[in-house]
């Protein structure tokens, strides 16, 4: 099964540490999308890239949080000195296409991230 | 900019019928709507494009209407196993943003 691929499926960081998160799209997918979910709220938009290119980061926070779609291998969510606040799950989703309006996101199982 | 849902939540008997709507102040080129179940990913139901209506999924249907910029999900004759949350999606320049969702919970 090709689907999109995150991992690890949990995450536990103390405070002060550093959160690495994988996401893998769907094959022939080049596109991904990475969104917050705090509990029993909505997905909040955070980054759009394509392979090599970080085409949205609006919804990033300016410190902290960077991200990156390499060439080759899986694209990364790095959240440097995590604090309690980041405590979260978080989804990402990929399509084939970016513009195209016909293009549903497929999403992966998310990473739940714990900051104690 | 994040479009509107309507209702927050809707608590429904087995067999009854709701109608969750999106709405957005950006003129919208097509709506996608996702189910969200409690732990897991957000799944795929529809894409309703300009000057469409589509049926896509089991008792599920959706409505476009782009001059208003809104759109509306039916489902009807619920079952148990619609229970989750809903949330319509929107594509922007160049991101794709979601609704804040409408939290449905089918009673037996």
């Amino acid at each position: 099964n090709a689907g999109v691929m995150q991992n690890p499926r949990h995450l536990v960081r103390r405070r002060g540490q550093e959160a690495r998160l994988r996401c893998s799209p769907m094959k022939g997918h080049s596109h991904v999308y990475w969104y917050r979910q705090l509990p029993e709220e909505g997905l909040k938009f955070m980054v759009y890239l394509q392979k090599e290119n970080i085409i949205d980061e609006s919804g990033m926070p300016k410190e902290r949080f960077s991200a990156e779609f390499p060439k080759e291998g899986p694209s990364i969510l790095r959240i440097q000195q995590v604090v309690r606040g980041d405590s979260a799950a978080y989804f990402c989703a990929s399509s084939p296409t970016g513009t195209n309006q016909n293009s549903p996101l497929h999403f992966g199982n998310g990473t739940r991230l714990t900051v104690t | 900019q994040q479009p509107v849902q309507s209702p927050q939540a809707v608590i429904l008997r087995e067999g009854e019928d709701a109608v969750i709507n999106c709405s957005s102040s950006k003129a919208l080129y097509s709506v996608h709507w996702y189910r969200q179940k409690h732990g897991e990913a957000p799944v795929f139901l529809m894409i309703l494009l300009k000057g469409g209506e589509q049926k896509g999924h089991e008792k599920i249907s959706a409505s476009f209407n782009e001059k208003k910029q809104q759109s509306s999900l039916y489902l009807t004759a619920s079952q148990l196993s619609y229970s989750g949350t809903y949330f319509c999606g929107t594509r922007g320049i160049p991101n794709f943003v979601f609704g804040p969702g409408t939290r449905l919970s089918v009673l037996p």
